[in-house]
């Protein structure tokens, strides 16, 4: 099994500044064939389901604001958020879909609130 | 637009059976591009994928609970189920359905989650 662990547990950040999250996989999500990272981050916000922010590591949902962006590869990966804004104060997780799909794995999360 | 809706019961018994129904609306669950999944998340904890059904009828369960979990189809309903059996307070979690894609496995359309208890 694909163990995904995020640091920090949580974070907080002023707003206006940049936030930064990071998750590594303990084997690699990147599939060699199409050269694609089987990552994903997802933003839950209190009493709702989780939200699609980003897959392919880095590309954004189609309506995500530009301000999220995710990097890495192999194992080791982040999501920024460039200039905190007062909604985006969640939990995030990321998720890897590489292994066994439709099953995937998240990472514990990680509460952002503004500081 | 895609809805998904969880129903069942708030409160089940310890070593009795969670049984919970996701009517999809808005979309046809017969798609070949989707697969319709299964997630819980414990208060408070994060989340943990159940299993998932493609609307042929294959399914594809996390290891950990294979041996208590059983998801079901119903096409003519447009709905897909969950079973869970012998749950403990351990299973306490709201439960989630979402569709998955078949290219790629992420999920973009939730359902609102159902919270169910495990009390006697």
């Amino acid at each position: 099994d694909i163990v995904m662990t995020q640091s920090p547990d949580s974070l907080a950040v002023s707003l206006g500044e940049r936030a930064t999250i990071n998750c590594k996989s303990s084997q690699s999500v990147l599939y060699s064939s199409n050269n694609k990272n089987y990552l994903a981050w997802y933003q839950q916000k209190p009493g709702q389901p989780p939200k699609l922010l980003i897959y392919w590591a880095s590309t954004r949902e189609s309506g995500v604001p530009d301000r999220f962006s995710g990097s890495g590869s192999g194992t080791d990966f982040t999501l920024t958020i460039s200039s905190l804004q007062a909604e985006d104060v969640a939990v995030y997780y990321c998720q890897q879909y590489y292994s066994t799909p439709p099953g995937y794995t998240f990472g514990q999360g990680t509460k952002l609130e503004i500081k | 637009q895609l809805q998904l809706q969880e129903s069942g019961p708030g409160l089940v018994k310890p070593s009795e059976t969670l049984s919970l129904t996701c009517t999809v609306s808005g979309g046809s669950i017969s798609s070949s591009s989707y697969y319709w999944g299964w997630i819980r998340q414990p208060p408070g904890k994060g989340l943990e994928w159940i299993g998932s059904i493609y609307y042929s009828g294959s399914t594809y369960y996390n290891p950990s609970l294979k041996s208590r979990v059983t998801i079901s189809v119903d096409t003519s309903k447009n709905q897909f189920s969950l079973k869970l059996s012998s749950v403990t307070a351990a299973d306490t979690a709201v439960y989630y359905c979402a569709r998955q894609g078949s290219d790629y496995a992420v999920s973009r359309h939730w359902g609102q989650g159902t919270l169910v208890t495990v009390s006697s």
